[in-house]
């Protein structure tokens, strides 16, 4: 069975610039997590997605951070404009249980640089 | 609100030796209780997944237990081999599917 798979892996930008990450979650998994990992830290909930549905987005920075789950598969997160403290891991997870509380399984990350 | 706390931050240890890392959180009233192991540079692996009503569970060397009532969950690792090496983060979902995450210990397994 395949695992989640996240691109790009790595990405490095200046700040204010923009840069979107994606992530395609295990087949048949009905809920989807973008997590935000900084250095040292564990990973802090950015927004869960049921189906094409937000369940939260309580912890996303709505001023420059954005997503969406098009057809309840594929997902992709947006920052714009970047800011230095955006510099960390986005890491996308997904689960099979609708109702959320599964089991998570989470993706390789992709690391997010703003220099 | 949740806080979930992890305790040794790092940990080092002989290979062979058995091993206890440390969970705690405020809140009780949790769905479940997850242990993951982080290689470097990595995305998190889930190693152990114990439901509310569940006191333990076990998966090869790797024994995880939950106490709700005290607010702690233990994950021993017995008969420790260098490839443990890794960081091992505990999660808690009191939210349907929200994990609050601690900070992680550090494990180092010396040859």
């Amino acid at each position: 069975e395949a695992g989640v798979a996240q691109s790009p892996r790595y990405k490095i930008i200046e700040k204010r610039q923009s840069v979107a990450f994606w992530c395609n979650p295990i087949s048949g998994h009905a809920t989807l997590y973008w997590y935000q990992q900084i250095l040292g830290q564990g990973p802090k909930l950015l927004i869960q997605f049921q189906n094409n549905g937000v369940v939260d987005d309580s912890q996303l920075p709505k001023d420059r951070f954005s997503a969406e789950r098009l057809k309840g598969v594929d997902s992709t997160l947006k920052i714009q404009p970047a800011k230095l403290e955006d510099s960390a891991v986005y890491l996308c997870a997904s689960s099979l249980d609708s109702r959320g509380g599964g089991e998570l399984f989470f993706g390789e990350g992709s690391r997010l640089t703003v220099l | 609100k949740q806080e979930v706390t992890q305790i040794p931050a790092a940990l080092s240890v002989p290979e062979g030796e058995n091993l206890v890392l440390n969970c705690s959180f405020t809140d009780s009233a949790i769905y479940n209780l997850q242990w993951f192991r982080q290689d470097p540079g990595k995305g998190l692996t889930s190693l152990l997944l114990i439901q509310s009503s569940q006191r333990e569970q076990t998966s090869g060397r790797l024994n995880a237990s939950l106490d709700k009532s005290s607010g702690r969950s233990t994950l021993y690792i017995a008969a420790s081999q260098p490839g443990d090496s890794a960081t091992y983060l505990c999660a808690v979902d009191n939210q349907g599917g929200k994990l609050i995450f601690g900070q992680g210990t550090e494990l180092s397994v010396k040859p």
